[in-house]
């Protein structure tokens, strides 16, 4: 079965700095998602992706998925302590569907 | 616009005891409901979807159940609960199967 593997799990980085989560997957993504979670909080959405190469951003987030359609990366430019959280990615699980299967998360600190 | 509500926000009921959570969703019609799980150490995980009143496709075998009595409505229940059924619930709606779902705020359950 698919599965959706995030790197790193976890991260800290100071103020102002520039990080990149990525996600992995064992099969083609047929549509990626990512979204953030402050502990104890629902999911917020972030960007959706779903062809090959294609890129998006929102103010300072850039999400892109690469040509294979397998492998997703959020970069965060000029980090705030307000992007501190859990980023998920998440995938549909056998294309289309809207059965969603989300990698284990990657958490982040920003120091300020 | 489309809001979505889950009640309780926490819970604390012994093993054994039934369960019953809410989800509604306000602004729109004909929703894909989903419920999901987030468990310490398991990532998030779908339970249940619904494509409509009365439609529920399980996921994952457990000891739950799920029923839409209602377009906007999505009950989640157990007879009896286990210690294993602790977690984080988070109930989400789509327009469509592979549009974007868009995540309440969740229900912390913990089981003693």
């Amino acid at each position: 079965s698919q599965e959706l593997e995030q790197s790193p799990q976890s991260l800290i980085v100071q103020e102002g700095k520039n990080l990149t989560i990525n996600c992995t997957s064992s099969k083609t993504l047929y549509g990626l998602y990512w979204y953030k979670q402050k502990y104890g909080e629902g999911l917020i959405f972030l960007m959706m992706l779903q062809k090959g190469g294609e890129e998006k951003s929102h103010e300072k987030i850039t999400a892109k998925l690469d040509e294979k359609k397998q492998q997703s990366s959020l970069h965060i430019t000029a980090s705030q302590p307000s992007h501190a959280g859990i980023y998920l990615c998440g995938a549909d699980k056998s294309g289309n569907t809207g059965k969603l299967i989300f990698g284990q998360g990657t958490t982040l600190q920003v120091k300020p | 616009s489309q809001t979505i509500h889950q009640w309780p926000a926490t819970l604390v009921q012994p093993v054994g005891s039934p369960l019953s959570l809410e989800c509604t969703v306000e602004g729109t019609s004909n929703p894909n409901l989903y419920w999901y799980r987030q468990a310490a150490g398991r990532g998030l995980q779908l339970l249940f979807y619904s494509v409509g009143i009365g439609q529920i496709s399980s996921e994952v075998p457990q000891n739950l159940s799920a029923s839409r009595p209602q377009d906007r409505q999505f009950i989640l229940s157990s007879k009896k609960l286990l210690l294993s059924d602790s977690g984080f619930y988070l109930c989400a709606w789509s327009v469509l199967g592979p549009d974007t779902q868009y995540f309440g705020p969740g229900t912390r359950l913990t089981v003693l």
